[in-house]
């Protein structure tokens, strides 16, 4: 069964950073890109970030860029995202997505974890 | 403002067939798949939809997806009330070089 695990969500004041974490079993983890993908209170989804199989390859949304950073270690099945100078509008529930393919945008979001709550606010 | 334009509020009876729109681009639909994803209150999305008409093991047929130029439709027949439900389309933007997103379709069973 495939797991997705996400934790590191919280309270951080504007300006802060905050690092969030996916912890996943049931599947090869190296075998497919994963993304992040948030939702504000009470609004749609949004698109983060995306990595490759490999992890060669990254991919942010403009809304990000220069400030919220990707990675995979697939040897811990674990994703991360480094989120730096976070304002009050990243303020949403983070969620990690497996996809169907090694390749970002190449498939859809397959599986999704339960999502962690980073609120950002003085 | 979202790239892919979904109306905000879908209805119908149970029984009823309904359609939700999903209006991009050249840049996302026109040339990529789509994808739908339904999220019940409270939950995680899920998939419904990928590759613009494939339901994945679990989903009900009476389910489906459709793709014409830079519009995509998800029908739902035989309506039901658990499906009652926020729905989202989504497709691979090749401008933007990213997944983007419609604002969300809230589907009332009346």
């Amino acid at each position: 069964e495939v797991q997705l695990l996400e934790s590191g969500g919280g309270l951080v004041q504007p300006g802060g950073s905050l690092r969030l974490s996916c912890v996943v079993s049931g599947f090869t983890f190296s075998s497919y890109a994963m993304s992040w993908v948030r939702q504000a209170p009470g609004k749609g989804l949004e698109w983060v970030s995306g990595i490759s199989g490999g992890g060669g390859s990254t991919y942010y949304a403009d809304s990000v860029k220069g400030r919220f950073t990707i990675s995979r270690d697939n040897s811990k099945n674990t994703l991360s995202l480094q989120m730096n100078s976070l304002r009050a509008e990243d303020t949403a529930v983070y969620y990690c997505a497996k996809d169907r393919s090694p390749i970002v945008g190449a498939s859809t979001f397959e599986s999704w974890g339960q999502g962690t709550l980073v609120t950002v606010s003085s | 403002q979202s790239v892919l334009t979904q109306p905000p509020s879908a209805s119908g009876t149970p029984g009823q067939r309904v359609t939700i729109s999903c209006s991009g681009s050249s840049s996302n639909i026109g040339r990529n798949i789509v994808n739908w994803f339904q999220q019940l209150p409270g939950t995680a999305p899920k998939l419904l939809i990928y590759s613009t008409n494939q339901r994945p093991s679990g989903v009900p047929d009476r389910f489906s997806g459709s793709k014409s130029g830079t519009s995509a439709s998800l029908a739902i027949s035989g309506l039901q009330s658990e499906d009652e439900a926020d729905y989202y389309c989504a497709a691979w933007d090749d401008n933007l070089n990213g997944w983007v997103f419609g604002g969300g379709t809230k589907l009332t069973v009346l």
